[in-house]
């Protein structure tokens, strides 16, 4: 079955630089696009950008430009979040999430969750 | 504050029909972008429910079904189990702003 897992827990200060991971199996990795969200503390989902796995094709959401990259590596079926320049506003829930289809507007299996908390 | 609005909150007895709505704009919705649902447990990611407005995947029963008119969409669900007390959202894109996925703020369903 499809799955998406995720890295631990990280607790960064801030200033400091975040690399959260999604390991994939169960369907074909080029196939479809991952993208990753974030969910902040009372519950509000924001998207963070998007990569086309077969091409490695990214594009990130305004708010996060030049702070954060999407990567892969499609030997180990993996996609890669960093995020830099972390403040206490980075503190969330970080998910990657399969897309339905490239040009489709959601996701169809997501991960557990990651849980990044930027504090001094 | 969300692109997308929902209402905070909604209840309803078991076996009973509830409706959750989702309000957007001329760039998401009422450009015809795709409204997806998700359910989501506290403290576990969402699960979609409803993709391309009214789609269901498989294994989501025939008692949640998504419909979307103009700027709007909604979420019904019938025959309420005590099982579906969570959170629901809707989600979209908006062409603002270079394009992103957008959310709603979420809606509370309680089980009486």
């Amino acid at each position: 079955q499809v799955q998406l897992v995720q890295s631990g827990a990280e607790v960064k200060k801030p200033g400091d630089s975040v690399t959260v991971s999604c390991r994939a199996s169960g369907y074909s990795f080029p196939d479809y696009p991952l993208h990753w969200v974030r969910q902040m503390p009372g519950q509000k989902f924001e998207w963070m950008g998007w990569i086309n796995v077969a091409n490695g094709h990214t594009k990130y959401s305004q708010n996060f430009q030049g702070r954060v990259a999407i990567l892969r590596d499609t030997s180990a079926r993996t996609a890669y979040l960093d995020l830099s320049s972390l403040t206490s506003e980075d503190t969330a829930v970080y998910y990657c999430t399969r897309g339905l289809c490239d040009t489709c507007y959601g996701g169809d299996y997501w991960g557990q969750g990651t849980l990044v908390t930027v504090s001094s | 504050q969300s692109v997308l609005t929902q209402p905070p909150s909604v209840s309803g007895a078991p076996g009973q029909r509830v409706t959750i709505s989702c309000s957007g704009s001329s760039s998401n919705l009422g450009a015809d972008y795709d409204v997806q649902w998700y359910r989501q447990l506290r403290g576990t990611a969402p699960k979609v429910l409803i993709y391309a407005n009214t789609h269901r995947p498989s294994g989501i029963p025939d008692r949640f079904s998504g419909s979307r008119s103009d700027t709007s969409a909604s979420l019904a669900i019938t025959g309420l189990l005590a099982e579906d007390e969570a959170d629901y959202y809707c989600q979209s894109y908006d062409s603002s702003l270079s394009g992103s996925w957008v959310f709603g703020g979420g809606t509370k369903l309680t089980v009486l």
